[in-house]
């Protein structure tokens, strides 16, 4: 069984520039979650899906991030415009049904911000 | 926000001993726990889930949950230089996703 990929893998940027991240699931895991990792710190949940619906994007900082997970399958993450402090691990993770806990996590990818 | 805290270390330990991971949270209707390794520049592995109280075993890692103190712990017995990682205690959410610590950098010297 295939992984949880993401691409890319690595992003620098300026800041004030836009960024696209993507994640594609483990064939048929309906819940799909963005977390941010900054360095030293613990995941932290940016927004969850089941299927294409949101279930919680209480932690999105909405006027700079978006998301969409179009057909209830691929999904990406968007930021516009970058800040210094969007500098992190993006990390993409999923799971077969919200009721299973266990959580397949992607790679992730590294954005630094300059 | 529901907390949950670790001690981020390092907790430096010699290779054959118990290494002992403590994480408390916050919300007390949390049904599930999990601990997580993450090796640097990689992503978080599941290694134990716990839900009742008590201990429970694999392999080398015992996990051990005490709902009452709002406590989790995980003990690494006989542990090996490749344990050394960081270790992220996480709690289920009431929406399902997971509440992570900020993890406890684990060094086990040969």
């Amino acid at each position: 069984e295939a992984g949880v990929a993401q691409s890319p893998r690595y992003k620098i940027i300026e800041k004030r520039q836009s960024v696209a991240f993507w994640c594609n699931p483990i064939s048929g895991h309906a819940t799909l979650y963005w977390y941010q990792q900054i360095l030293g710190q613990g995941p932290k949940l940016l927004i969850q899906f089941q299927n294409n619906g949101v279930v919680d994007d209480s932690q999105l900082p909405k006027d700079r991030f978006s998301a969409e997970r179009l057909k209830g399958v691929d999904s990406t993450l968007k930021i516009q415009p970058a800040k210094l402090e969007d500098s992190a691990v993006y990390l993409c993770a999923t799971n077969k049904w919200t009721a299973s806990y266990e959580q397949y996590f992607g790679p992730g990818t590294r954005l630094t911000v300059t | 926000q529901k907390e949950v805290e670790q001690n981020s270390g390092p907790l430096s330990v010699p290779e054959g001993a118990i290494a002992s991971l403590n994480c408390t949270y916050s919300d007390r209707v949390s049904q599930s726990f999990f601990w997580y390794r993450q090796y640097s520049g990689k992503s978080p592995e599941l290694i134990m889930s716990i839900y009742s109280n008590g201990d429970k075993e694999d392999g080398r890692f015992t996990a051990q949950l005490n709902k009452a103190s709002q406590y989790v712990s995980l003990l690494i017995r006989d542990s090996q230089p490749s344990d050394s990682a960081t270790y992220l205690c996480a709690v289920i959410n009431s929406g399902y996703a997971l509440n992570f610590g900020k993890g406890t950098s684990l060094l086990v010297t040969p």
